[in-house]
């Protein structure tokens, strides 16, 4: 069965940067994009943005572009979500999703555990 | 920027059927995925593409998507239900709706 399996908690100060990792299992990799999602406390969901495993292709959402970072490691399939310059309004949950299609016809079909990272002094 | 809006809470007695709303101009025209999230879990698709059912979702969960309103349709209440329900769409980018909290009474 799929199974997306994301890195521990972290905690980070202002001003660092954070890097998550999204682990696949039972499927192709190169079959299907990532896309990360977070969650503030309390909050809905944000859309972060979109990586193709196949060619590396990005599409970031406008609020993050900038500060985040997404890539792929094929030979590990594995998923990355670097955020750099953090805020405390970054304090969330984040979620990795895999799924097929592109753009309009994407559908996040499976879901990563989430990450919690809270950004504190 | 194009704007997706749910209501905010959506109540059912057991057993009977839930609709929940997510509005957006021409959303018809956009394809709308909806996910559950209950309490500390991650989301969960539900509906995709307006009327489709991933395998091992039961068929009490239904979609549609005209004009200007798309609707998750949740037949025969259970407790489980409860939870919190987003749609989504993509417009250049992908987009949440503020999500509808779901009570079964």
């Amino acid at each position: 069965q799929v199974q997306l399996v994301q890195s521990g908690a972290e905690v980070k100060k202002p001003g660092a940067s954070v890097k998550v990792s999204c682990k696949a299992s039972g499927y192709t990799f190169t079959s299907y994009g990532i896309s990360w999602v977070r969650q503030a406390p309390g909050q809905g969901l944000e859309w972060m943005g979109w990586i193709s495993a196949y060619n590396g292709n990005t599409n970031y959402a406008q609020k993050l572009q900038g500060r985040v970072t997404m890539t792929t490691d094929t030979s590990t399939s594995t998923a990355y979500m670097e955020l750099r310059s953090l805020r405390s309004d970054d304090t969330a949950v984040y979620y990795c999703a895999s799924g097929p299609g592109v753009g309009a016809t994407y559908v996040a079909y499976y879901w990563g555990q989430g990450t919690l990272v809270t950004v504190s002094s | 920027s194009y704007e997706l809006t749910q209501p905010l809470s959506v109540s059912v007695a057991l057993g009977q059927t839930a609709r929940i709303t997510c509005g957006g101009n021409n959303i018809g025209s956009k394809n709308v995925h909806w996910y559950q999230q209950k309490p500390g879990q991650a989301p969960v698709l539900v509906i995709y593409r307006d009327s489709n059912r991933p395998s091992g979702i039961p068929e009490r969960f239904s979609g549609s998507n005209s004009g200007n309103t798309a609707t998750l349709t949740i037949s025969r209440a259970q407790a489980g239900d409860e939870a919190d329900y987003y749609c989504q769409v993509w417009d250049s980018s992908t987009l949440f709706g503020g999500g509808t909290k779901l009570t079964v009474l």
